[in-house]
């Protein structure tokens, strides 16, 4: 049963605007959170994390919110790059390990 | 610095062949994993090692087996390979901390079994 859920699967966006990426989970002893982003043929590669005491941790043009009490989090990017067109991954780790979702592609338009 | 190195990074078997795939990193890191990642399935994790000589299951170890002989380097072997394992296999590695456990990839290894 997969533990952490991305229902939406793909995201198209325009150039300078936010993207709003989200990830539900269900299990309650996470301690850590994190986003990754993989580009076609290559490996996914660390963006950002959240620890399970905070509500929100920024880095740049990323910000991660978190809801514990819904089991949500969710990844802002603004302004959206061309760069960012990517396979964007939620992750939560226990136990020495991380879960992932199933992924959302975002593909941000000119 | 290499980082985290997947061999090889292609690799076509018949139905019922074994193959293993060598990870190798070169940060000291304690912990190791091996995912495979499938369309609309994200990744899964196969086995892990939290250290030299110790391996785990993870949620999909049926068909595969691990070694991790020396700290560096992780094995992932298919005894005989189906096509239910055609796949993109990753490599990952990371820290002992007390922090978030972030993981460092290898670019992976595209696996077909005919």
């Amino acid at each position: 049963d997969q533990q952490v859920k991305q229902n939406s699967p793909s995201l198209s966006v325009q150039e300078g605007r936010i993207s709003i990426l989200n990830c539900d989970y269900t299990n309650s002893m996470f301690d850590y959170f994190l986003w990754y982003k993989k580009y076609p043929a290559e490996g996914p590669t660390f963006l950002i994390s959240i620890s399970s005491i905070k509500d929100k941790n920024e880095d740049g043009r990323f910000t991660v919110f978190l809801n514990k009490s819904a089991k949500h989090l969710s990844l802002h990017i603004v302004p959206s790059q061309p760069g960012d067109s990517a396979v964007y991954f939620c992750a939560a780790r226990g136990d020495y390990k991380l879960s992932f979702g199933a992924g959302t592609t975002v593909t941000v338009r000119a | 610095n290499a980082g985290v190195t997947q061999t090889p990074k292609f690799r076509v078997l018949k139905t019922g062949q074994s193959m293993t795939l060598l990870c190798a990193q070169d940060m000291n890191h304690e912990y190791m994993y091996w995912y495979r990642q499938d369309p609309g399935m994200g990744l899964r994790l196969i086995h892990y090692s939290v250290g030299e000589g110790t391996t785990a299951k993870g949620e999909v170890p049926d068909g595969y087996n691990v070694s991790r002989l020396k700290k560096q380097n992780f094995l992932l072997g298919l005894e005989s390979a189906a096509p239910s394992q055609t796949s993109v296999y990753f490599c990952a590695s990371s820290p002992r901390t007390g922090g978030p456990g972030e993981l460092f990839f290898g670019e992976g290894s595209r696996l077909t079994v005919l």
